[in-house]
């Protein structure tokens, strides 16, 4: 069965600190995986998608992907308030639907 | 740009009453559509999912049923709703990749949370 393991947190970090965020997925042939923010009571917003080994900068956020160790994190750089929310790892396998599976999230708070 | 609407955005039910949540999506043609719940504190569960008008997939055995009577409108229903029924009911779509690329992003509708007493 595939799994995607995220450590649920609370994770608190004071603002301006980098927060880090990791997930580990159990299906080795997972092709493409995604950070989503969910703000309490909203739906999923997509922050990053990242494909290949390595790492993938948009301004203050930064995925990293390691497929040999099976795990991809995400850095919120200059954190800010705003940031609280809950993160969810996402992975894809291919297939005609490409259906994602979720973890079950990390509640990040940004203290002021 | 694409727009995905859902409703209601948030509904009350009793127990063993029928239910129909529906999603529709705009500026985007055969898209791929996903009904995801989510419990109170967890993560997503995708329920069902569909490539195509008439094409369902189930992912858990449930007391819900999905259909895609047009191309950009997916429905969710029950006959008779449960306790554990209750939860935020989210619709996503994604752009049906072409070739063999892997890329499935999805992006949600803005939900609707269902409390059935």
């Amino acid at each position: 069965q595939k799994e995607v393991e995220q450590n649920s947190g609370p994770l608190s970090v004071p603002e301006g600190a980098i927060a880090s965020l990791n997930c580990t997925y159990s299906d080795r042939v997972s092709q493409s995986f995604f950070w989503y923010r969910q703000y309490s009571g909203k739906s999923p917003e997509l922050i990053m998608s990242i494909y290949s080994n390595g790492d993938k900068e948009d301004g203050r956020f930064t995925a990293q992907l390691n497929k040999a160790s099976q795990y991809v994190s995400l850095l919120i750089r200059d954190s800010q308030p705003s940031d609280s929310a809950t993160y969810l790892c996402a992975v894809s396998v291919s297939g005609s639907a490409r259906q994602l599976t979720f973890g079950s999230g990390t509640q990040l708070t940004v203290l002021p | 740009s694409q727009t995905i609407h859902q409703w209601p955005a948030t509904l009350v039910q009793p127990v063993g009453s029928p239910l129909s949540l529906e999603c529709t999506v705009e500026g985007t043609s055969n898209p791929n559509l996903y009904w995801y719940r989510q419990a109170a504190g967890r993560g997503l569960q995708l329920l069902f999912y569909s490539v195509g008008i008439g094409q369902i997939s189930s992912e858990v055995p449930q007391n819900l049923s999905a259909s895609r009577p047009q191309d950009r409108q997916f429905i969710l229903s029950s006959k008779k709703l449960l306790l554990s029924d209750s939860g935020f009911y989210l619709c996503a779509w994604s752009v049906v990749p072409a070739g063999v690329g892997f890329y499935n992003e999805q992006f949600f509708g803005p939900g609707t949370r269902l409390t059935v007493l």
